[in-house]
C-alpha cells in the first residue's frame, strides 16, 4: 500500500520566519496531495492541496510544491504567526482510490511559532 | 449548509463491550470514510462507504464494521473492544465530481472513545 513519511516531527520557529515540512510517498500513481492542519482538540482541516499535473500551488502565506520524480511534496508557510501553531499532516491517496479520497496520512509535524 | 457531524462526542466503554458511532456527511456528499486517530498519531484509514457498500478497507480486523444508509449517513461498529481501541474516531465525507475532480474531503469533529 501507499506509504507516506513526514518530517520533521516537531518544528519550532520564531514569529515571522518560514516553516517547511516535507513528505515522501511510495506510489508513483498517486495524483492528489492534501495538507491538513489540526489544532488541539479539533478536527483536521484542509489548508491546501495539489494535484499531480502542477508543480506548485500558493494560497497567501501557504504554498505546496510537488516533485513527482523524487516522489516528495512540501508545505511552505511564510511569515509565520502564533496562530499557525498546530499539527500539520500530509496525505496521499490509498492505492485503488477512485477519487473519493481514501487517504494515507503522514505521522504529523507539530509546529510551534514562538512570539 | 451543515458540515460533517458525528455523535456522540465522547464515549466511555469497558473491554469486551460493543460501540456504535454515527456520522452524517456534508450536504451533497455521498461518500463516507472512517479514520482512527490514536493520541499523537496521524489518522489511520478504517474503511470507506459509498452506494451503501464498503468499497475500501484499511488494515483493521473484522471487529470493525460499518454501514451506510440511503441518506448517505453512516455508522461504525466496533465489537469486543480492546484497550487499544481508545482513540479519536473521525468521519470524513467527499463527493466525486467527474470532471474536473475537485473533490475535497471534509472531516467531522470526531468521537473520542475511551476503553477502560
Amino acid at each position: 500500500g501507499e506509504n507516506v513519511e513526514q518530517h520533521p516531527s516537531t518544528l519550532s520557529v520564531q514569529e515571522g520566519d518560514s516553516a517547511v515540512i516535507k513528505c515522501t510517498y511510495s506510489d508513483s500513481a498517486s495524483n492528489y496531495f492534501p495538507w491538513y492542519k489540526q489544532e488541539l482538540g479539533k478536527r483536521p482541516q484542509l489548508i491546501i492541496d495539489i494535484r499531480s499535473n502542477v508543480g506548485e500551488k500558493k494560497d497567501q502565506r501557504i504554498a505546496v510544491t510537488l516533485n513527482k520524480t523524487a516522489k516528495h511534496f512540501s508545505l511552505h508557510i511564510t511569515e509565520t504567526q502564533p496562530e499557525d501553531s498546530a499539527v500539520y499532516f500530509c496525505a496521499a491517496p490509498r492505492p485503488g482510490d477512485t477519487g473519493r479520497r481514501a487517504l494515507t496520512f503522514g505521522s504529523g509535524t507539530r509546529l510551534q511559532v514562538q512570539p | 449548509d451543515a458540515g460533517v457531524t458525528q455523535s456522540p462526542t465522547h464515549l466511555i466503554k469497558t473491554r469486551g463491550q460493543q460501540v456504535t458511532l454515527r456520522c452524517s456527511p456534508k450536504s451533497g456528499h455521498d461518500t463516507v470514510s472512517w479514520y482512527q486517530q490514536a493520541l499523537g498519531q496521524g489518522p489511520q484509514f478504517i474503511f470507506q462507504y459509498y452506494e451503501e457498500e464498503e468499497r475500501q478497507r484499511g488494515n483493521f480486523p473484522d471487529r470493525f464494521s460499518g454501514h451506510q444508509f440511503p441518506n448517505y449517513s453512516s455508522e461504525l461498529n466496533v465489537n469486543a473492544l480492546l484497550l487499544g481501541d481508545s482513540a479519536l474516531y473521525l468521519c470524513a465525507s467527499s463527493l466525486v465530481f467527474r470532471v474536473p475532480s475537485y473533490n475535497e474531503q471534509f472531516f467531522g469533529p470526531g468521537t473520542r472513545l475511551t476503553v477502560l
